[in-house]
């Protein structure tokens, strides 16, 4: 059973950069899956945001490519996301996952969610 | 990328069938079988309940179906359940780069 949690601030101001970390439990980052980040504003979607190999690889959601890093840290297997100049549209929660399938397209392992709000 | 297109809500009575389209494009839904559906309560976690098109995860019962014609794939759930009173949402693989697209979600209502 693989559990994720994620951790890191929740209330960032505008124009500052969200950042989350993603702690993987009882599987290594390193093992050969995709893993990823997803959000969810209040009331609304699901949006993908990225995902992370564990050899540094990383593809992000179009929209938010330009504002988006995801980065991975194998020693304590965790990964990690960054969005800079955030505004009111990135309040949302947060979810961190696992990817699975031939083309790594699915989550089957989701972390509890955190709520990120960017306030003034 | 746009988001995959689901209607915004259906519902059904206990034990009758109720099916929720997810609709694409010839990049993401239509050129490849990689779609998943999550089931999502209240408050709650989003839960894999289909994945490459019409396979269940362990443990999700086969009142869950699911399948792809062309650019749209369809969930079924037949003998529905007050549990299963939900948001649902589908997910397609669209292409290089690992990309995926959500579609914007259904709310089930089981009356």
């Amino acid at each position: 059973q693989v559990r994720l949690q994620e951790s890191g601030p929740g209330l960032v101001k505008p124009s500052e950069t969200l950042s989350l970390t993603c702690t993987v439990s009882d599987s290594y980052i390193s093992s050969g899956y995709y893993w990823g980040w997803i959000r969810q504003p209040p009331g609304k979607g699901l949006e993908w945001i990225g995902s992370i190999y564990f050899s540094g690889s990383a593809f992000y959601n179009g929209s938010l490519k330009s504002r988006v890093t995801i980065s991975m840290d194998t020693s304590k297997n965790q990964f990690s996301l960054k969005l800079s100049s955030v505004t009111a549209a990135d309040t949302a929660v947060y979810y961190c996952a696992r990817l699975n399938g031939a083309t790594n397209s699915y989550f089957d392992y989701w972390g509890q969610g955190t709520l990120v709000t960017v306030y003034s | 990328q746009s988001a995959l297109t689901q209607p915004r809500s259906v519902s059904g009575s206990p034990g009758q069938s109720v099916t929720i389209s997810c609709t694409g494009s010839n990049n993401d839904v239509g050129d490849y079988n990689y779609v998943s559906w999550y089931q999502q309560h209240p408050g709650k976690v989003p839960k894999l309940i289909i994945f490459d098109v019409s396979k269940r995860p362990s443990g999700v019962p086969d009142r869950f179906s699911a399948s792809k014609s062309g650019n749209t794939a369809s969930l079924t759930i037949s003998g529905l359940q007050a549990e299963d009173e939900a948001d649902y949402y589908c997910c397609s693989y669209a292409g290089s780069y690992s990309i995926v697209i959500f579609g914007g979600g259904t709310k089930l209502t089981v009356l």
